[in-house]
Order: C-alpha cells, then structure tokens, then sequence
C-alpha cells in the first residue's frame, strides 16, 4: 500500500514550456487534490476532484489545468511555464464517506521554472 | 470564504519544555479541525486531529483543543524532544457539495533545542 505517489520528484523547467505532474493513490478514496506551497504561504489549493469524472477550481488555478482520468490518478498540467509558478506542489487525497476525513499528502514535487 | 490566522510563525522551546501552537477560523460551518506536521524536505503527515462535537483530544504528548464559540483551536505538545522539531499546519474543514473545502494557516516553524 504505497499511498499517494507522485512522480517527478524534481523538475527544471524553462519558461513556457510544459509539462504534466502524475498523481496516483491506492486506497480507494473518491476525493484528490493538488496544492502548491510557498515560503510563508502554507498550502493553497490549485484544483480538486470531489469524486471521478469531476473537477473544479480551488483558490490558485490561473496557469493550470487538471485532469480526473479514472479514481486512482489525478494529474496536473502546466501549459506554458512562469517563473511564478516555481514551488512545492503537493497532491492529496482523502475519503468523504461519512464525512471529513483527514488528506493523505503525496511526497511533492519541487519544480523550478527559469 | 474561510480565513485561517495561525500563531506564532516561529517557535523555539528547550527540550522538556511545553509548546503552543494557535490557530483561529472565521467560518462558523468548519466542522473538522486536522494538524499536519511537515519535516523539512518531506510531505505533511496528520498528527491529530478533532471535531466540531469535541471540545479536546489528547494522544500522548499532543493534545488539541476547539473552541467553537471562539472559533479557536489550539496545539500543545508536551515534554518536547528534539524530533519534533518541524513546520506544523492547522486547518480548517467543512463539507461543501460532495468536496471537502480545507483551509490550511501559513504554519508555524517549531524548534526544540537540546
């Protein structure tokens, strides 16, 4: 049972290139999100997914999309890198069957934008 | 929107001694109140957490209390070691259509000093 898994760990990007970030979980939880975290900004949601075959838009979402593929991944896409968007991006999951549940959180990836 | 006020920022206690860490909500419909703690260079791992209907839980050296009239709740970590040294996050939740809206305070940075 490995979690939340994401993948790249790290990544150097160059302005206005793209790239996808994966996210996957093993334990069968309906809702996933993904934040991004700044240097004394906590953690801001960028998008979530309440359940499959849905997303919508969290506090930071200008410059990314996201897509559901099916309950288990959940990946966010940088169309065309900014320097602003160079930051620790976390994706988490949880279960809302019978209510809040505590987010299990991926290890991150650390992407930096030139 | 909800607005999570998290204090102080930074924390330095010697080893032994109790630390407090403060957090205040301003949406009265949170319902579930999680903390996080997040190593350096690691993911964030819920440590405890409770509910609108608890006024406190305690597991071992951590304890949490709410304040629903206040709208505050607070951590206290007792006999502090030096391994719980790390940035700890509250947040508040609540259940909005199927999505649980968390919102996370800006953390606070605790040391323990040996």
């Amino acid at each position: 049972n490995a979690g939340v898994t994401q993948t790249p760990k790290f990544q150097v990007l160059k302005t206005g290139q793209s790239m996808t970030l994966q996210c996957a979980q093993d334990m069968n939880h309906n809702s996933m999100y993904w934040y991004r975290q700044d240097p004394g900004m906590g953690l801001r949601l960028i998008y979530y997914s309440a359940s499959e075959g849905t997303t919508d838009k969290g506090e930071v979402p200008n410059g990314y999309n996201v897509s559901r593929l099916n309950k288990r991944e959940f990946s966010l896409r940088l169309e065309s890198a900014a320097p602003s968007q160079t930051s620790v991006y976390f994706c988490a999951s949880s279960d809302q069957t019978g209510g809040n549940q505590p987010q299990h959180f991926g290890d991150g990836t650390r992407l930096s934008i030139l | 929107g909800e607005n999570v006020e998290q204090h102080p920022s930074t924390l330095s206690v010697q080893e032994g001694d109790s630390a407090v860490i403060k957090c205040t909500y301003s949406d009265s419909a949170s319902n579930y109140f999680p903390w996080y703690k997040q190593e350096l260079g690691k993911r964030p791992q819920l440590i405890i957490d409770i509910r609108s209907n608890v006024g406190e839980k305690k597991d071992q050296r951590i304890a949490v209390t709410l304040n629903k009239t206040a709208k505050h709740f607070s951590l206290h970590i007792t006999e502090t070691q030096p391994e719980d040294s790390a940035v700890y996050f509250c947040a508040a939740s609540r259940n909005s259509g199927g999505y649980q809206k968390v919102t996370f305070g800006i953390g606070t940075k605790l040391q323990v000093i040996p």
